[in-house]
């Protein structure tokens, strides 16, 4: 099993671009998580899929983010336009039903 | 790792003595705890979960224990070993709800 595969790795941009990270999933999960990772504020969930469909988006900061599932192995979350403090590491996770998020290595992204 | 760090709560173990790790959650209602383990680099990593309905549970090397009178959890590592050292974290969750919430984070360092 390849568990939660993100991509890029590392993404460094100028404030103002357009910035798109993503996931895929490990296969047969059907929710899917996008956190945020930061030195001051932790982990914080920004948005979830169930069975492909945002059922939480409480979390993201504002409507420069946004996010897409579609179809059950990928998922993007964009960031439209990016500014420095969007600096942090992304993380996505999946699950199936009740069973423990299953976390990607993360994108460290860096806005200057 | 590249979100962790400075202002996290340290513990120092030496190599083969146990470890403890606390942690404190405030919604009575949270009824399935996890702990996760975050290497530098990585993605948060599942070790051992509890449900409410369990005071202590045991894996490998690992105990969980839950004190649901005082909303405490702790998580006890036995003999540690160098690549124990990580960030650790707790994450509630309450019954329906699909937000995982994860505290603050502890650092263990193992000292060889």
């Amino acid at each position: 099993d390849a568990g939660v595969i993100q991509s890029p790795r590392h993404e460094v941009t100028e404030m103002g671009q357009e910035v798109t990270l993503r996931c895929k999933p490990i296969s047969g999960h059907n929710s899917l998580f996008w956190y945020r990772q930061t030195m001051m504020r932790g982990l914080e969930l920004l948005i979830y899929f169930n069975n492909n469909v945002p059922i939480d988006d409480s979390g993201m900061p504002e409507d420069r983010f946004s996010a897409k599932m579609p179809n059950a192995s990928f998922s993007t979350l964009k960031i439209q336009p990016s500014e420095p403090r969007d600096s942090a590491v992304y993380f996505c996770a999946s699950s199936l039903r009740d069973s423990p998020l299953h976390f990607g290595n993360g994108t460290r992204l860096t806005v200057t | 790792g590249e979100s962790v760090g400075l202002h996290l709560p340290t513990l120092s173990v030496q190599e083969g003595d146990n470890s403890i790790i606390n942690c404190a959650y405030s919604n009575s209602a949270s009824d399935y705890f996890i702990w996760y383990k975050q290497e530098s680099g990585k993605g948060p990593q599942f070790i051992i979960d509890i449900r409410s309905n369990m005071d202590k549970r045991q894996g490998q090397r690992v105990t969980v224990l839950l004190n649901k009178t005082v909303k405490h959890l702790s998580l006890q590592i036995a003999a540690t070993q160098p690549g124990d050292s990580a960030v650790y974290f707790c994450a509630e969750i309450a019954y329906g709800n699909n937000r995982l919430a994860f505290g603050k984070g502890n650092q263990v360092v193992v000292i060889p």
